[in-house]
This record gives C-alpha cells, sequence and structure tokens, in this order.
C-alpha cells in the first residue's frame, strides 16, 4: 500500500525514457536473484529473475545485471511506461536448508507522462 | 483461478486483541510463508511452512503463532496484539524452497491501537 512507500529512494523519469533501478545486495553466497514490483495496494509481482553464474538477463521491456564483484543488481526497464509506476524491490537467495530470501527496501519509480 | 487469496483486508484491533489472519491457495503448492512490511524496510519472514501439519520460524516470529492444518490454509494468529504489529502483512507460497515460483496475496492492513 501506499505507507510502503515511504522513507523509500525514488527515481523519476519521463514516459518513454529508460529507468535504471540499483540495488546492493549482502551475501556473497546468494546464488539466485530476483526483481519484483509492487504497485499500492497489491502484493509483490515476480518480474525477472538471474542466477549467480549469469551477468545479463533479458526479458520483455526488462534487463537484469548482476556484479559479483561488488555485489550489486540493476534492473533496467527500456521505454517507461504510466503502468510501470511502482515499488520495485530486488530478493537475494541463500541456499541451504530452507532457502532464505532477504527482501531489499525497494525504490520507488514515478513515471511522469 | 484465484492464486493467494488473504482475508481480512484491512483490520484494526486494540491492544491486548488478538485476531487470526487466514491465507488461502489453491494451486497446491507445498511451501507457504507469511511476511509482514513497513515502511522503508524489506518484507521480513514471520513464519514458513514446508508442508502440511509443519510449521517453523522465521526472522521475526515473536508475538505471532501460525497453523498449517490443510495443505491450502496457512493461519497467522496474534494472540495479544501490540501497537508494534502494526504492518502490513503478506502471504506468500511457492512449489519449491528456492525462492522460484513465488506467488504474493494482495496482503493485509493491521493497525493497532
Amino acid at each position: 500500500g501506499e505507507s510502503v512507500g515511504l522513507h523509500l529512494p525514488t527515481l523519476s523519469v519521463q514516459e518513454g525514457d529508460n529507468s535504471i533501478i540499483n540495488c546492493a545486495y549482502s551475501n556473497s553466497a546468494s546464488d539466485y536473484f530476483i526483481w519484483y514490483k509492487q504497485e499500492s495496494g497489491k502484493g509483490p509481482q515476480f518480474i525477472i529473475d538471474i542466477r549467480s553464474n549469469m551477468d545479463k538477463r533479458q526479458g520483455q521491456r526488462v534487463t537484469v545485471l548482476l556484479n559479483k564483484t561488488v555485489k550489486h543488481l540493476s534492473l533496467q526497464i527500456a521505454a517507461t511506461q504510466p503502468g510501470d509506476s511502482a515499488v520495485y524491490f530486488c530478493a537475494e537467495v541463500l541456499s541451504g536448508g530452507y532457502n532464505k530470501l532477504i527482501f531489499g527496501a525497494g525504490t520507488r519509480l514515478a513515471v511522469h507522462p | 483461478n484465484a492464486g493467494v487469496t488473504q482475508t481480512p483486508k484491512f483490520r484494526v484491533l486494540k491492544t491486548g486483541q488478538s485476531m487470526t489472519l487466514l491465507c488461502a491457495q489453491d494451486m497446491n503448492h507445498e511451501y507457504m510463508y507469511w511476511y509482514r512490511q513497513d515502511p522503508g524496510m524489506g518484507l521480513r519472514l514471520i513464519h514458513y511452512s514446508v508442508g502440511e501439519g509443519t510449521t517453523a520460524k522465521g526472522e521475526v516470529p515473536d508475538g505471532y503463532n501460525v497453523s498449517r492444518l490443510k495443505k491450502q490454509n496457512f493461519l497467522l494468529g496474534l494472540e495479544s496484539a501490540a501497537p508494534s504489529q502494526t504492518s502490513v502483512y503478506f502471504c506468500a507460497s511457492s512449489y519449491s524452497a528456492g525462492g522460484y515460483g513465488y506467488t504474493f496475496g494482495s496482503g493485509t492492513r493491521l493497525t493497532v491501537v
């Protein structure tokens, strides 16, 4: 909901521009990463994922880049649309036993016409 | 095909009251989870279940109890609500433990006054 977005960093972009959302993860042993989109009043929705043995993965209008050296993920959205306005957050998966998901706090993307 | 359904969507409790949040999934998923989401923070795992009749503690289990009597349902109980439990609660389910195929519900906004 709306209160989730309070205190989050905000990225403002013009409709049609490309967006880049960044995420720093904490554990070098994480072997799987996921990007989620959360619209106001809704639950998180899966966007794209990437395994640690990859550097880049592309989906429809979205690309995820993984830099394991600096423990950094980015989500690139091409030709950003008003419907892309939401909170985006990454999750890292630590393997072993129950595979634990660690979620980042998120970034709010605001798309202006 | 409802996916993951949470009830209720909103609730206001007085300190000390009890309540149960219900999560139901129709995807025959083995794994179910309860998370809480607070402003400016990532989702935090409260409790989870790896199958019917099983439950386990997550990161922030204190003050909550859970039950998984039926595979499709995962209940989250607050025995004596406290203002610190004011949050948005999300249920999720998945077919595997590895972070793959997570489906989230739309959330329950709980306010404890």
